[in-house]
């Protein structure tokens, strides 16, 4: 099956820095990658996607990267806010299966 | 985004007792949900995959008579906590998507006393 592995597992920036989350996925049949944000007590909610026929895709100050080849994707967050501190979870799917597998997740601080 | 609802969302009973969750796609259909367990600063743990009108299939070390799921419709799913202990104790949170884009439901918190 899926394995996804998800880096780093806690990112600590100040306010205005950029922020970068990666994930590596080992099935080259999964063709779809969202990102989720999950603030404490709450729902993971859907921030950013991508599928496999895209290599980038932006979404004001966030941003997603796909290398299909290494079989990684990573997260771009910039100008960091206070309210961007979460926690973040990558997933992959596809290859016949809408089961997304997540990764660890990474817990993301932005300092005032 | 698509919109789902979970039901209750936080729930106190003895140890002993059953407890019923309930998932709900508001605004699509779905044939298929997910019932996720989350334990406190950890990741999303796939217990199971609930298909409208047939079995839920379940993942490895779940005890499916545990934890018994229902999907009577397109747009509702249950999952019931049978005979329930302290050590399931957690956060229960389904999804489902009009096609292979997840949303989430707020979750459920049980507390087994």
């Amino acid at each position: 099956g899926e394995n996804v592995e998800q880096h780093p597992s806690t990112l600590s920036v100040q306010e205005g820095d950029s922020a970068v989350i990666k994930c590596t996925y080992s099935d080259s049949a999964s063709n779809y990658f969202p990102w989720y944000k999950q603030e404490l007590g709450k729902r993971p909610q859907l921030i950013i996607d991508i599928r496999s026929n895209v290599g980038e895709k932006k979404d004001q100050r966030i941003a997603v990267t796909l290398n299909k080849t290494a079989k990684h994707f990573s997260l771009h967050i910039t100008e960091t806010q206070p309210e961007d501190s979460a926690v973040y979870f990558c997933a992959a799917s596809g290859g016949g299966s809408y089961i997304p597998t997540f990764g660890r997740g990474t817990s993301l601080i932005v300092h005032p | 985004g698509a919109v789902v609802s979970q039901h209750p969302s936080r729930v106190i009973c003895k140890s002993g007792t059953s407890v019923k969750i309930e998932c709900r796609s508001l605004d699509f259909q779905a044939t298929t949900m997910f019932w996720y367990r989350q334990f406190p600063k950890q990741s999303l743990m796939l217990m199971a995959t609930s298909n409208e009108g047939s079995k839920a299939t379940y993942e490895q070390g779940v005890e499916k008579d545990k934890f018994l799921i229902n999907h009577a419709s397109l747009t509702l799913s249950t999952l019931t906590v049978t005979s329930a202990h302290p050590e399931d104790s957690s956060f229960y949170i389904c999804s489902a998507g009009p096609t292979d884009t997840q949303y989430f439901g707020p979750g459920t918190r049980l507390t087994v006393l």
